[in-house]
C-alpha cells in the first residue's frame, strides 16, 4: 500500500483568502498525479493530471504544481469563494492508483 | 454526456441478500472502475476493466462479483456479504486505461449491510 498524505486534514478561510494544501507522495514509480475536487453529495469531478517534474496547471483561480523529484504537489487556490467549499483529494498514479486522504476546505462568506 | 451515473443511490441489504449495482456512462470510455471508500478514509481501488476485460482485481473477497456486459455498463454484484462491506462504493471511467487518464466519478452508492 502507498502513502499518499495531504496537509492539512480540513481547513476554513475567509471568502477571498488565497489558499493552498500539500499532497505528499513516494516518488518511486511515478506515472501520475491527480487532483480531484470533491463536493458533498457530488461525484468527485477531475482538476488536473499532471505527469512531468516542474508542471504547473491553471484552471480559473485554481493552480497545481509538481514536483516528482521530493515527491509532493501543490494545490492553490486564489481568491477563495464559498463555492470552493469542498473536499480536494490528490491520488498517486503509480503501478496502482492511491488516493490521499483528502483535505477539506471551508470557505467561510 | 460526461456524466457517470449510479443506481441506486442507497441500498439496505441483509447478509443473505443478493443484490447488484449499476454504473453506466456514454462517454466512449473503454476502461471502468469500482472504488470502496469507507468513512474518513481515501477510496479504495477494488477492480479495473479495460476494454471490457478484467484487468485488476484488488485481492477483493468473492462476495464481489463484477460484470461489464459492454463497454457502457459495469455492474458489481454482491452476496452474502458482512456488516464491514457497509461503505460508499464509486464507480468511474477514463478514455482508456493508463495512469494519464482522467477518471470520471459517479456519484455512488450508499450500501449499509444489517
Amino acid at each position: 500500500i502507498l502513502n499518499v498524505e495531504q496537509s492539512p486534514q480540513s481547513l476554513h478561510v475567509q471568502e477571498g483568502d488565497s489558499t493552498n494544501f500539500t499532497c505528499s507522495f513516494p516518488s518511486s514509480n511515478f506515472y501520475a498525479l491527480h487532483w480531484y475536487r470533491w463536493e458533498t453529495a457530488k461525484s468527485p469531478e477531475a482538476l488536473f493530471v499532471m505527469t512531468l517534474n516542474g508542471d504547473e496547471k491553471k484552471k480559473g483561480r485554481i493552480s497545481a504544481t509538481l514536483n516528482t523529484k521530493e515527491g509532493y504537489s501543490y494545490l492553490y487556490i486564489k481568491g477563495s469563494q464559498p463555492e470552493d467549499s469542498a473536499t480536494y483529494l490528490c491520488a498517486h498514479a503509480g503501478n496502482q492508483f492511491y488516493f490521499g486522504t483528502g483535505t477539506s476546505l471551508t470557505v467561510i462568506p | 454526456d460526461t456524466e457517470v451515473t449510479q443506481t441506486p443511490k442507497h441500498l439496505v441489504m441483509g447478509m443473505t441478500n443478493k443484490k447488484s449495482l449499476k454504473c453506466e456512462q456514454h462517454m466512449g470510455h473503454r476502461a471502468m472502475y469500482w472504488y470502496k471508500q469507507k468513512a474518513k478514509k481515501p477510496p479504495e481501488l477494488m477492480f479495473v476493466y479495460s476494454y471490457e476485460k478484467l484487468s485488476i482485481n484488488e485481492s477483493v473477497p468473492s462476495r464481489f462479483s463484477p460484470e461489464c456486459p459492454n463497454s457502457s455498463l459495469l455492474n458489481l454484484h454482491l452476496h452474502a456479504l458482512q456488516p464491514e462491506d457497509s461503505a460508499l462504493y464509486l464507480c468511474a471511467s477514463s478514455q482508456a486505461p493508463g495512469q494519464s487518464y482522467e477518471q470520471y466519478f459517479g456519484p455512488g452508492t450508499r450500501l449499509t449491510v444489517t
